[in-house]
């Protein structure tokens, strides 16, 4: 157990639909990181937050946005849902947004757009 | 822009045996980190060895070692004495020291473990 929660572990909803998914980092992480993995593909990296501050962005869709709230648990919102979006989306949290701190990662969250 | 390759889709080996998983990458950077992850059926992702690019000595984590090649760019996992715990996929995974923390990854190796 990694100490990262998310939820809900499975969700499957149709396309134009919008869902919020749920990361508590561990307990004292400031930076949360979001990843979004393809079917049988790496994981591509999404955006990260750092003590409720955006840090980084990578591909993310102008359809999904997040944030981070004061107590620091993240909030991954995707709207406007395509067949495409379906994928394991994970969050992961690290105790700084410094070089020496490795991420752990929660279970991740399966979504499934019909 | 930094890229991570993993040449090989599938490796199977038998049990008791070792194994050696490719990754190269690409960056025009001189600090970095390496990280293999394994992604067993639960697709939980586990950290299973690091390196930082300025250490010349191979990391190694029990039955997992590396061999870097930092003028090559390469960066491969041995898993020595086999287990049927150990099937999972592998990803190789690369951060920057300087900016932009996030991990980029690479396509993934499904490593089979025959008994």
């Amino acid at each position: 157990d990694s100490g990262v929660t998310q939820t809900p572990k499975h969700l499957i909803t149709a396309t134009g639909q919008r869902v919020t998914l749920r990361c508590s980092p561990r307990s004292g992480d400031l930076s949360v990181y979001w990843y979004q993995q393809s079917l049988d593909q790496g994981l591509q990296f999404l955006i990260q937050y750092y003590n409720g501050e955006e840090r980084a962005k990578g591909n993310i869709l102008e359809r999904f946005s997040a944030q981070q709230f004061p107590d620091l648990h993240s909030e991954l919102n995707l709207s406007s849902l395509e067949l495409g979006d379906s994928a394991l989306y994970f969050c992961a949290s690290s105790a700084t947004s410094g070089i020496y701190n490795e991420q752990f990662f929660g279970p991740g969250t399966r979504l499934t757009v019909l | 822009a930094q890229t991570v390759t993993q040449s090989q889709p599938e490796m199977s080996v038998q049990e008791a045996e070792t194994v050696t998983l490719s990754c190269t990458y690409d960056t025009s950077e001189s600090d970095y980190y390496l990280f293999w992850y394994k992604q067993p059926p639960s697709r939980q992702m586990i950290l299973v060895i690091r390196q930082e690019a300025y250490k010349q000595q191979n990391a190694t984590e029990n039955r997992f070692s590396v061999n870097f090649q930092k003028a090559a760019k390469s960066f491969s996992l041995k898993i020595s004495d086999s287990q049927l715990g150990d099937a999972a996929m592998y990803f190789c995974a690369y951060r920057s020291a300087y900016s932009n923390y996030q991990l980029i990854w690479g396509a993934g190796t499904k490593l089979i473990i025959k008994p």
